[in-house]
């Protein structure tokens, strides 16, 4: 099984800042089979990014993903009020359908 | 508009069971694989179990195997996971997710399952 790990856990910055957020595989996951999801609180999660820098249906472009291989970066160019939240990446593939990282939360400073 | 709205979560004892369904709207259901993905209090997000279009294939995470049954019934464009002796570490929010190019582009709101005494 793939075992995602996202960080940092906890990053705290301010509206109008670049936000990087890392998701590193145990190992290769095809660039096709890597998505990215906000969750706010009491809320369901959200589909951002597929294919490792598509962004889905009415996403801004200031969300952009990127990476291949092992290492993926989800990239928020400009923090705006609402985009603090809890992102996930998810892969596709390998014997399981799919598994999660744990979540980086994205807090204001 | 796509959606999906989950139903049949509550309270129950250990060991018992429920039954939680997944009512598609908005787009053609036979033709996508469904997910159900839970949620734990507080925790992060573990796909319980799949199933293709035609019901070819399904998948069930290790800790849910021999308790857990996932169908659907495509005339009725409906998802189902039959929950069987469940456990309190079952307890979280239950989502339905449909699968589109290696995502989960369209979730339900979720239902609450707590397995307590």
């Amino acid at each position: 099984e793939i075992v995602l790990t996202q960080s940092p856990g906890t990053l705290s910055l301010s509206p109008g800042e670049r936000a990087s957020l890392s998701c590193r595989a145990s190992q290769s996951v095809g660039s096709s089979y890597l998505a990215w999801y906000q969750q706010k609180p009491g809320q369901a999660p959200r589909l951002l990014i597929y294919g490792a820098s598509s962004r889905a249906t009415g996403i801004p472009d200031r969300f952009s993903g990127s990476g291949s291989g092992t290492d993926f970066t989800l990239t928020i160019s400009r923090l705006e009020p609402e985009d603090f939240a809890v992102y996930y990446c998810q892969q596709f593939g390998s014997s399981v359908p799919s598994t999660f990282g744990q979540g980086t939360k994205l807090e204001i400073k | 508009e796509v959606q999906l709205v989950e139903s049949g979560g509550g309270l129950v004892q250990p060991g018992g069971s429920l039954r939680l369904s997944c009512a598609a709207s908005g787009f053609t259901f036979s033709y996508y694989s469904m997910n159900w993905v839970r949620q734990a209090p507080g925790k992060g997000l573990e796909c319980v179990s799949y199933i293709t279009s035609t019901s070819s294939t399904i998948y069930y995470t290790d800790s849910v195997k021999g308790r857990f049954t996932i169908s659907r019934d495509n005339a009725k464009n409906s998802l189902y996971l039959q929950m069987n002796s469940l456990r309190a570490e079952d307890t979280a929010v239950y989502y339905c997710a449909r699968t589109y190019s290696s995502s989960w582009d369209y979730w339900g709101q979720g239902t609450l399952v707590t397995v307590s005494s």
